[in-house]
């Protein structure tokens, strides 16, 4: 059974700083997905990494993806208060398009 | 745009009534989800389906069962609601090896 395990799974940080959230899966697999969700909305997509050694960058956000050691990282760069939301990563197991779900990281960016 | 349209954003029921969820989505995806989202649990995925009147058991399907009669709408059924039932309720669709696309959520509050 696939367990997806985010950590740390809350997160107060001040503006300007950076830090990374960690994604580690229990089973092989090379289809991991990053998502955010803002308080009482749905989840939008943010990353879609396919491979080993994918890399996606957006903004201040930066995801990548190692399959061999099953882990993911979300690195935040010169956080800013409006990259305050709770991110998931969810991981496809062993490609059969069943999506697990970590438990989220909520991150609180301090103006 | 893809859409995902859950059938409500609120939903009060009585212990021991049938409760149906409805989703539809617009984009032709074979994949669809029902998860459900409680503080600290993340999101935990109930049913899955693959194609029409295809269905795979989720992490937590005890208690619901899942309807998928057309490719576009897949309903989640709750037979005899219980308080223990109460949460947000996200459907979800997707194309193989793609994000999922996610409704807006119902929140059930089982009384």
């Amino acid at each position: 059974e696939l367990k997806v395990e985010q950590n740390p799974l809350f997160l107060s940080m001040q503006e300007g700083k950076n830090y990374t959230i960690y994604c580690n899966y229990s089973t092989t697999s090379d289809r991991l997905y990053w998502y955010r969700q803002d308080p009482g909305k749905s989840l939008e997509s943010l990353f879609v990494l396919l491979s080993n050694g994918a890399v996606k960058q957006e903004g201040r956000l930066m995801a990548s993806l190692d399959t061999k050691a099953r882990l993911s990282t979300l690195h935040i760069t010169a956080a800013v208060h409006d990259l305050s939301a709770t991110y998931f990563c969810a991981v496809d197991e062993n490609r059969d398009d069943k999506i697990i779900f970590g438990k989220g990281t909520r991150l609180h960016i301090l103006p | 745009d893809v859409k995902v349209t859950q059938s409500s954003r609120y939903l009060v029921k009585r212990t021991g009534e049938k409760v149906f969820l409805e989703c539809v989505q617009d984009m032709d995806h074979e994949n669809m989800f029902w998860y459900r989202q409680d503080p600290g649990l993340g999101l935990r995925l109930i049913y899955f389906s693959y194609d029409v009147k295809m269905k795979e058991k989720g992490d937590i399907p005890e208690g619901y069962s899942v309807s998928r009669e057309k490719k576009e709408r897949f309903s989640l059924i709750l037979e005899s609601a219980s308080t223990n039932q109460t949460s947000m309720y996200l459907c979800a669709s997707s194309l193989g090896g793609f994000q999922a696309f996610f409704g807006q959520g119902t929140r059930l509050t089982v009384v």
